[in-house]
């Protein structure tokens, strides 16, 4: 296990909706990286969270937002969902100073949206 | 969104033989990870490179990280049933907010 958690594991939602995904990140671990996976395709990155700020983003619409809080947890929000939002939804976590680059990734959350 | 030149696409062997792929990029990297993937579970991180020419193993696995920064390879040898799944690159270039760029994945599967 690599300590990243993931909430919810599954979720169906209806377009137009909005939706939240939790991220509990491991600990020692500063930065937490959002990526969208869709089916048969490697994922692509959302945007990173270091020390609560955006630290970067991907090709995504502002409707992709997120929050890291002090314990450097982070949620995923996403508002007006489409249709192609449908995919898994991947956290991973780093510790963004050290000189490993590793990234350590939950479970993941599968979205659909219908 | 970028992404790195995986191959190959997929794979079906025999148990027992050995796998080889590989990452090309048109960009440097400074790191290179490689992952495997069970269908609807995250990526597991399987061995991370971090010098130009390093060769690491875990395992039955070993990857490189290639002299000029623009390729690696994972070798399998030995396969077993449970080594089927999917086998991501993923390169980190330190300038670029240290996110991950990723393959399109090697499909594995394992005949016993």
């Amino acid at each position: 296990e690599t300590g990243v958690t993931q909430s919810p594991t599954h979720l169906i939602k209806t377009r137009g909706q909005q939706v939240t995904l939790r991220c509990s990140s491991q600990s020692g671990h500063n930065t937490v990286s959002w990526y969208q996976q869709a089916l048969g395709q490697g994922p692509q990155f959302i945007f990173q969270y270091y020390r609560e700020e955006e630290n970067g983003r991907g090709n995504f619409p502002p409707r992709f937002s997120g929050l890291q809080f002090p314990n450097y947890s982070s949620e995923l929000n996403v508002n007006a969902l489409e249709l192609d939002d449908s995919a898994l939804y991947l956290c991973a976590s780093s510790h963004a100073k050290g000189p490993n680059t590793e990234a350590f990734f939950g479970q993941g959350t599968r979205l659909t949206v219908v | 969104g970028q992404q790195l030149n995986q191959s190959p696409q997929s794979m079906f062997i025999q148990e027992g033989e050995d796998v080889s792929m590989n990452c090309t990029s048109s960009s440097i990297f400074n790191t290179w990870l490689w992952y495997k993937q069970d269908p609807g579970e995250g990526p597991v991180l399987l061995i991370a490179l971090y010098k130009a020419g390093e060769l690491t193993s875990n395992g039955r696995l070993t990857a490189q990280f290639g002299i000029t920064r623009k390729d690696s390879f994972l070798n399998i040898s030995a396969s077993i049933p449970s080594d089927v799944g999917i086998y991501f690159c993923a390169g980190v270039n330190a300038g670029n907010n240290r996110k991950l760029i990723w393959g399109l994945g090697t499909s594995l599967a394992v005949n016993p």
